[in-house]
């Protein structure tokens, strides 16, 4: 199993561009989620998806938007990126049954805006 | 409003000595607790867990303690090892709430 797996690792936009981040996992997880982390700051959700076909935003959602394809598959899209979403990109899953409490994270995304 | 902190930025700790780490909540409705470890150009990976009914949880070296009443938790490590140097993070719940973390630099 590859767990929760992240395309591309490293990007470099300029300020007005688009772009898709892509995530997927094979552990039949029913929750997917993306963070970013920037420093002093720790992570903070930007959207997550409970179910396949359901999404809702976490505490910093502006300026992403995002599409849960199937149960396997969670992408993130920056449709005009700003020098303030640089940043790391971590998308995570987790099962959602009771008790299930830990989430289980991808290797990241390193974007920088320009 | 930080509902999850972690106020050291940083901790250098002796090898072979106990590290702990410190973590502050302010919602008392989080329920479960988990702490996270992260190396560089990794993604942070499940480290030990407690839930809010328990006020502690051991799991070889790593020991989590809950002080519900000050809103307080901790995370032991004895003895500690070179490879436990790493950002720890605390985070709350089932929608992870996450603190800021504390890099642990552990010295040969």
């Amino acid at each position: 199993n590859a767990g929760v797996t992240q395309t591309p690792k490293f990007q470099v936009l300029k300020t007005g561009q688009s772009m898709t981040l892509q995530c997927a996992q094979d552990m039949n997880h029913n929750s997917m989620y993306w963070y970013r982390q920037d420093p002093g700051m720790g992570l903070r959700l930007i959207y997550y998806s409970a179910s396949e076909g359901t999404t809702d935003k976490g505490e910093v959602p502006n300026g992403y938007n995002v599409s849960r394809l199937n149960k396997r598959e969670f992408s993130l899209r920056l449709e005009s990126a700003a020098p303030s979403q640089t940043s790391v990109y971590f998308c995570a899953s987790r099962p959602s049954g009771l008790g299930d409490n830990e989430q289980f994270f991808g290797p990241g995304t390193r974007l920088t805006v320009l | 409003d930080q509902q999850v902190k972690q106020n050291s930025p940083s901790l250098s700790v002796q090898e072979g000595r106990i590290s702990i780490l410190n973590c502050d909540y302010t919602n008392s409705m989080f329920d479960y607790f988990l702490w996270y470890k992260k190396y560089p150009a990794e993604g942070p990976t499940f480290l030990i867990s407690i839930s809010s009914i328990k006020d502690k949880n051991e799991d070889g070296r790593f020991t989590v303690f809950l002080n519900k009443s000050a809103k307080h938790l901790s995370l032991h490590i004895v003895p500690s090892q070179p490879g436990d140097s790493a950002v720890y993070f605390c985070a709350a719940s089932g929608r992870l709430v996450f603190g800021q973390g504390t890099r642990l630099t552990i010295n040969p």
